[in-house]
């Protein structure tokens, strides 16, 4: 059974500084990873997918992917208080299944 | 990305009833999935609906409470069977595209939030 684990936070940064958020992962045979945003009340929302060793970004957002050391992390440059939410990794399991975190919450404070 | 509606948003249901979700998207889509979220937890895949035939369920979750179905490659219904309180939960649809660049990336719907009393 796969599993993903995430510090569920808070994750306190103030506004305009990087927030750091980090995934690690059972699987060493993964490969496709994926961070959603979901606000409260809302559904997630993708914000990256990750397939490869390294960074990806786009935009405020740089996905990172450790295949030796199985953790995936997303890096939030210059936050803003609108990007205050829950961050949901997930692993692909298969067939498109998806395994995720429990997620962690970042606050970003004015 | 799709457009993908779910119906009802919410609904209170009493205990030991049934109730129907919808998931309509705009555009055909490949796979089509069932997500539950349970209040203060992630996301656990309910099963994968299948177009024209029967759902595969995974671990924990059966056809009998969770019945699905999927006519065609835009609609599909998700019902929660003989209702008991642990039911009350987020329900949500997600969908992919397999032919597309991006094959694997799923979207979800905006979720079915049940309580049951």
């Amino acid at each position: 059974q796969k599993e993903v684990e995430q510090n569920s936070g808070p994750l306190s940064v103030p506004e305009g500084a990087i927030a750091s958020l980090n995934c690690t992962y059972s699987d060493r045979g993964s490969q496709s990873f994926f961070w959603y945003r979901q606000y409260s009340g809302k559904s997630p929302e993708l914000i990256m997918s990750i397939y490869s060793n390294g960074d990806k970004e786009d935009g405020r957002f740089t996905a990172q992917l450790n295949k030796a050391s199985q953790y995936v992390s997303l890096l939030i440059r210059d936050s803003q208080p609108s990007d205050s939410a829950t961050y949901l990794c997930a692993d692909e399991t298969g067939f498109q299944k998806l395994v995720f975190g429990t997620g962690t919450r970042l606050l970003v404070s004015p | 990305s799709a457009v993908i509606s779910q119906k009802p948003s919410r609904d209170i249901c009493q205990r030991g009833t049934s109730l129907t979700i919808q998931c309509q998207v705009d555009s055909q889509v490949t796979m089509m999935f069932w997500y539950r979220q349970q209040p203060g937890q992630s996301l656990t895949l309910i099963a994968t609906a299948n177009q024209g035939s029967e759902a595969t369920y995974e671990s924990g979750f059966v056809i009998d409470k969770f019945p699905i179905s999927r006519p065609n490659l835009t609609f599909s219904t998700l019902t929660v069977s003989n209702m008991s309180p642990e039911d009350s939960s987020i329900y949500l649809c997600s969908v992919a595209y397999r032919d597309s660049p991006r094959w694997n990336e799923q979207f979800f719907g905006p979720g079915t939030r049940l309580t049951v009393l």
